[in-house]
């Protein structure tokens, strides 16, 4: 199974854009690449899943090199209600490792 | 649609006592999961449900835990007997698996918070 690594915390101001990078050296040719968030106190919630290139959706993107030893989650004009954990997770099927996450702090 | 459902939302129990956590997934999912989440050792899965037939279980810590899914809309995690170190979040999650391309979208419920005293 293939493990991923992330910052442990990162900072930034509203209305800035913040990119969190995953590394993911052991990905398998099968695996996907997916991302959740994580409020205190609620489940992970799943914001966007990719295999390679670019992917997008409303809320944020994501960035696949072609070799997808890494992936990056973009997200747009942050707000104070995205402080959260983010988890990044390679896999397929149900087989899925989560890390230790990023811990977003959104600052006014 | 509520979402995936668990119950209770917090438990406190003494030593040594049984507990069952409960969850309802989302309708139409074919997958269901037992996670487990403390501050030392983040999200670990403890069992794996397909077609309410269990796939992998093991993670599942020792013979005091328990999981039973009888239909489609309803599982149990049961602790028996519970300890300290079973203090927790508890997340049900489910899922709608494809044997097509693709990995696991969970759709997680709000997680059952249990403190064994």
């Amino acid at each position: 199974l293939a493990k991923t690594t992330q910052p442990i915390s990162m900072d930034s101001y509203e209305g800035q854009e913040v990119n969190i990078t995953c590394s993911h050296n052991n990905i398998a040719t099968n695996d996907y690449i997916t991302w959740y968030q994580q409020f205190p106190s609620q489940g992970p919630r799943f914001i966007i899943q990719g295999y390679k290139t670019k992917v997008t959706n409303e809320v944020a993107s994501l960035f696949i090199p072609a070799d997808r030893k890494s992936s990056t989650l973009s997200l747009p004009r942050v707000s104070l209600s995205d402080t959260a954990v983010y988890y990044c997770l390679v896999g397929s099927n149900y087989q899925l490792i989560w890390g230790a996450g990023t811990k977003l702090i959104i600052k006014p | 649609d509520a979402g995936v459902i668990q119950s209770p939302r917090h438990e406190v129990t003494e030593m040594g006592q049984e507990v069952t956590l409960r969850c309802k997934p989302i309708s139409g999912h074919n997958s269901l999961f037992w996670y487990r989440q403390t501050m030392m050792r983040g999200l670990e899965l403890l069992i794996y449900f397909n077609n309410n037939v269990p796939i992998d279980d093991s993670g599942m810590p020792e013979d005091r835990f328990s999981a039973k899914m009888p239909n489609a809309s309803f599982s149990t995690l049961k602790i028996q007997p519970s300890e300290p170190r079973d203090s927790a979040v508890y997340f049900c999650a489910s899922s709608l698996i494809n044997t097509g391309a693709g990995a696991n979208v969970l759709t997680f419920g709000a997680g059952s918070r249990l403190t064994v005293l």
